[in-house]
């Protein structure tokens, strides 16, 4: 059953910001969000991840509502390379390990 | 960060055959993860490998059709077993390292005829 749900595509305009958003209504106290992307024919690449706070690195910036349900992925000047699918995947800590469930994703187009 | 290398990148296969994967990892890891991706979908968890221990399949996947072996901390394989046209899939091997961060291989992209 997936645990996350996203829009399958959404567009953007080159130098502007792409947000991504992500539900998650049934995320539990100590899973994780986390950002992946991936380009067509290529293993999934890191981008960031969160439990509560917001967070910021280099590539992307990740906001979290309060209430955890739901998060956003901002790309803060949207590029062409930055065209991909993008997975919002909850982190379930289990005995056998952390295991990473990924959503349906979805697919940005940034547009020259 | 991880750097996760499988063989082969891509293969064509007769059905009924069988097909092993291999992923070699460059850093000793605890946890090493198979996942299949069919043709325009997400990533599926097939099963959780353990060094020492049997491997932990997700549910609708079974270990007579998708056997898995870890003889030790950098390397694991998957074999797809009497393969059928939807076995044809890209398949992909994670690994998270000690910062929360999982690592994925490039894949294997395999077509059964």
């Amino acid at each position: 059953d997936a645990k996350t749900t996203q829009p399958p595509s959404m567009d953007c305009a080159e130098g502007r910001a792409a947000n991504l958003p992500c539900n998650h209504s049934t995320i539990s106290g100590n899973e994780y969000v986390y950002w992946y992307r991936q380009i067509h024919s290529q293993g999934p690449q890191y981008i960031i991840h969160g439990l509560k706070n917001n967070e910021t690195n280099e590539m992307a910036s990740l906001i979290i509502t309060e209430d955890r349900k739901s998060s956003t992925l901002i790309l803060p000047h949207a590029t062409l390379r930055d065209t991909a699918v993008y997975y919002c995947i909850v982190r379930v800590p289990l005995n056998t390990g952390n295991q990473f469930y990924f959503g349906t994703g979805t697919s940005l187009t940034v547009i020259p | 960060s991880a750097v996760i290398s499988q063989k082969p990148s891509r293969d064509i296969c007769q059905r009924g055959t069988s097909l092993t994967i291999q992923c070699q990892v460059d850093s000793q890891v605890t946890m090493m993860f198979w996942y299949r991706q069919q043709p325009g979908q997400s990533l599926t968890l097939i099963a959780t490998a353990n060094q020492g221990s049997e491997a932990t399949y997700e549910s609708g996947f079974v270990i007579d059709k998708f056997p898995i072996s870890r003889p030790n901390l950098t390397f694991s394989t998957l074999t797809v077993s009497n393969m059928s046209p939807e076995d044809s899939s890209i398949y992909l091997c994670s690994v998270e390292d000690k910062g929360l961060k999982a690592f994925f291989g490039q894949g294997t992209r395999l077509t059964v005829v």
